[in-house]
């Protein structure tokens, strides 16, 4: 299995603030990498293919990059919907593909 | 858009059978070439893909979960179901069930808002 280790566990931060997650795993799988946002009580949500490219309907506030091992989704202008789980997901080779831990962002 | 959502009993007895399914609306199971995925999340730890069931009707399993596990599907009805036999307290943990795409970058762009399931006496 491909591990990616997600961070930080959590993180507090603002309306109008910028926030960066991790994703990192320990073989480049550029840019095998999904990004999902989970709002309590709702589906998750894909936001991110391939490490940048932002789904249709996703504000443009979010935003994904790589370089190397590591992968990075940026959240600019926090809004108070945005307040959710945030989880990365390998997509290098065909099933399974392991998640990340998830981020809380948290008001 | 296609929306799933997960059905079963939230409390099973320990060595028992634990039941789900998943119902599909806003598309046919048998359209295009998906996996119909179970995911589980336990609590404080990370996503766990369980298996899944391709449009095709053939099947794969967490190693892990092997000789456990059966994931089929009824098109007639537009559902998939997880069944996980002779469960353990371990087993506790909120089930998904999600379409993922295959191709460049498979993802999971379906997704049931998830079922708590606990295994207790």
């Amino acid at each position: 299995d491909i591990q990616m280790t997600q961070s930080p566990y959590s993180l507090a931060a603002s309306v109008g603030d910028t926030v960066t997650i991790t994703c990192r795993g320990v073989e480049s799988i550029n840019p095998y990498l999904n990004w999902y946002q989970h709002r309590p009580g709702r589906a998750p949500q894909l936001i991110i293919r391939s490490a940048s490219r932002l789904q249709s309907g996703v504000p443009s506030r979010f935003s994904g990059s790589a370089s190397g091992t590591e992968f990075t989704l940026t959240i600019t202008h926090l809004q108070p919907e945005d307040f959710a789980t945030y989880f990365c997901q390998e997509s290098f080779r065909t099933p399974p593909n392991t998640f990340g831990q998830g981020t809380r962002l948290e008001i | 858009q296609v929306q799933l959502q997960e059905s079963g009993p939230g409390l099973v007895k320990p060595s028992q059978t634990l039941s789900l399914t998943c119902t599909v609306s806003g598309g046919s199971i048998n359209a295009g070439t998906y996996y119909w995925t179970w995911i589980r999340q336990s609590a404080g730890k990370a996503l766990e893909w369980v298996g899944h069931i391709h449009t095709s009707g053939t099947t794969k399993y967490s190693a892990s979960l092997e000789g456990r596990i059966v994931i089929s599907m009824d098109t007639s009805k537009n559902q998939f179901s997880l069944g996980l036999r002779s469960v353990t307290a371990a087993d506790t943990a909120v089930y998904y069930c999600a379409r993922q795409f295959t191709g460049w970058s498979p993802g999971f762009d379906s997704w049931g808002q998830g079922a708590l399931v606990t295994v207790s006496s």
